[in-house]
């Protein structure tokens, strides 16, 4: 398996811009969680799917925010518009279960200017 | 609750010394307590991980002691090389709730 396969690895743009980062997890794992790192906050998690049905989002800072996962195989996170505050690695990670080990994927950079 | 506090926030060792990171928590329905290692553009990876029916466990130069009574739980590096220079963050969780990070500590092993 090719692990947790996140797109794209950096991303640029301008403030008020939309943004979509993208997540493939690992086939038959039925969690999905999006994570956002910085040096002040650490890691933080955003929102988790279960089944492609989302669970607990109460870490999702703001209405700009929002994730989707229409099927097993694919998640996305959009931020629209977006704001340099929002400049951070953004990693998705996936499990078995929510008891196991979660797998990451290498993350999205997003620089927002 | 449901934090996991961790220290400390960074940590220079040299080479050949033993690496010390310490986590306490809260919450004693916490029953899984695993370590991740992030490198420099990379996701976390699990190192290592404990149960609390343990009092340690060792894979090679990584050790978890783990205190059920003081809730608290550290990870030894023995021998630190270069190589090991990376995040640590040590994690709970429990059944049907979602894994709880701390807040990592920087390692920096001086060859």
């Amino acid at each position: 398996d090719a692990g947790v396969i996140q797109s794209p690895r950096h991303e640029v743009t301008e403030m008020g811009q939309e943004v979509t980062l993208r997540c493939k997890p690992i086939s038959g794992h039925d969690y999905l969680f999006w994570y956002r790192q910085t040096m002040m906050r650490g890691l933080e998690l955003l929102i988790y799917f279960n089944n492609n049905v989302p669970i607990d989002d109460s870490g999702m800072p703001e209405d700009r925010f929002s994730a989707k996962m229409p099927n097993a195989s694919f998640s996305t996170l959009k931020i629209q518009p977006s704001e340099p505050r929002d400049s951070a690695v953004y990693f998705c990670a996936s499990s078995p279960d929510i008891l196991k080990v979660y797998t990451f994927g290498s993350g999205t950079r997003l620089t927002v200017v | 609750q449901q934090q996991v506090k961790q220290s400390p926030q960074s940590l220079i060792v040299q080479k050949g010394g033993i690496s010390i990171i310490n986590c306490a928590y809260e919450n004693t329905a916490f029953d899984y307590f695993p370590w991740y290692q992030q490198f420099p553009g990379k996701g976390p990876a699990l190192l290592i991980a404990i149960r609390p029916d343990v009092s340690e466990k060792k894979e090679g130069r990584f050790t978890i002691s783990f205190n059920k009574s003081a809730k608290q739980f550290s990870l030894h590096i023995m021998d630190s090389q270069p190589g090991d220079s990376a995040t640590y963050f040590c994690a709970a969780n429990t059944g049907g709730f979602k894994t709880i990070f701390g807040a990592g500590t920087r390692l920096f092993v001086k060859a």
